[in-house]
């Protein structure tokens, strides 16, 4: 029972690197999320898609990008890495946008310096 | 960009003693969702309420939702150190898009 799969688990880059986080759900979900989890903070949305094909800006879009590959997947992008991404990411699915649960992958922890 | 405010956000108690969670909002909310998080883990959801002043129960554990669908809260009745973890409350907006929005999280310790 795969889930919510994330890739990779733990990154460290340097200020300026770019690098993607994968996301893949096998649930047949129509939306996925991209979350950051920051000491204090709770989980504050980055982006969303809530069909395959669309995608949009959550509360804390800024110097990232997505892209919905296909229904099973959903990446993260970080074009310019800054020390204020450094976080936890969770990649989520759900049936639809306001249908109820959402699952998560496991995290990916990422630091930049 | 509707808030929830959780408290507290640490609480450290003795196995056995009762506790409660609050989550309070001034907005509205269509439902409330209740996730426990554990350490390296993603949030697994716990419950759903969805109409205002309903009570769920899962086990040791008591949910409500206030009548006017703005807050929530989480009774643990003689908590043991497997209820220890990050709990975070998850209001579905009413209008727009209906996503969820997340409160700060309690971590809660429960020492043998």
């Amino acid at each position: 029972n795969a889930g919510v799969t994330q890739t990779p688990k733990f990154q460290v880059l340097k200020t300026g690197q770019s690098m993607t986080l994968q996301c893949a759900q096998d649930m047949n979900h129509n939306s996925m999320y991209w979350y950051r989890q920051d000491p204090g903070m709770g989980l504050r949305l980055i982006y969303y898609s809530a069909s395959e094909g669309t995608t949009d800006k959550g509360e804390v879009p800024n110097g990232y990008n997505v892209s919905r590959l296909n229904k099973r997947e959903f990446s993260l992008r970080l074009e310019s890495a800054a020390p204020s991404q450094t976080s936890v990411y969770f990649c989520a699915s759900s049936a639809f946008v306001g249908g109820g649960e959402l699952f998560f992958g496991e995290g990916s922890r990422l630091t930049v310096l | 960009t509707q808030l929830l405010e959780q408290s507290p956000q640490f609480l450290s108690i003795q196995e056995g003693e009762n506790l409660t969670v609050y989550c309070n909002s001034s907005s509205v909310f269509s439902s409330l969702q209740w996730y426990r998080q554990e350490p390296g883990e993603g949030p697994v959801l716990l419950v759903t309420v969805v109409t205002g002043g309903e009570v769920k129960k899962l086990k040791r554990l008591t949910f409500q939702f206030g009548d006017a669908r703005k807050d929530s809260s989480l009774h643990i009745t003689a908590a043991q150190p497997g209820d220890t973890g990050l709990y975070l409350c998850a209001g579905e907006e009413v209008q727009g898009a209906q996503k969820l929005v997340f409160g700060q999280g309690t971590r809660l310790t429960i020492n043998p």
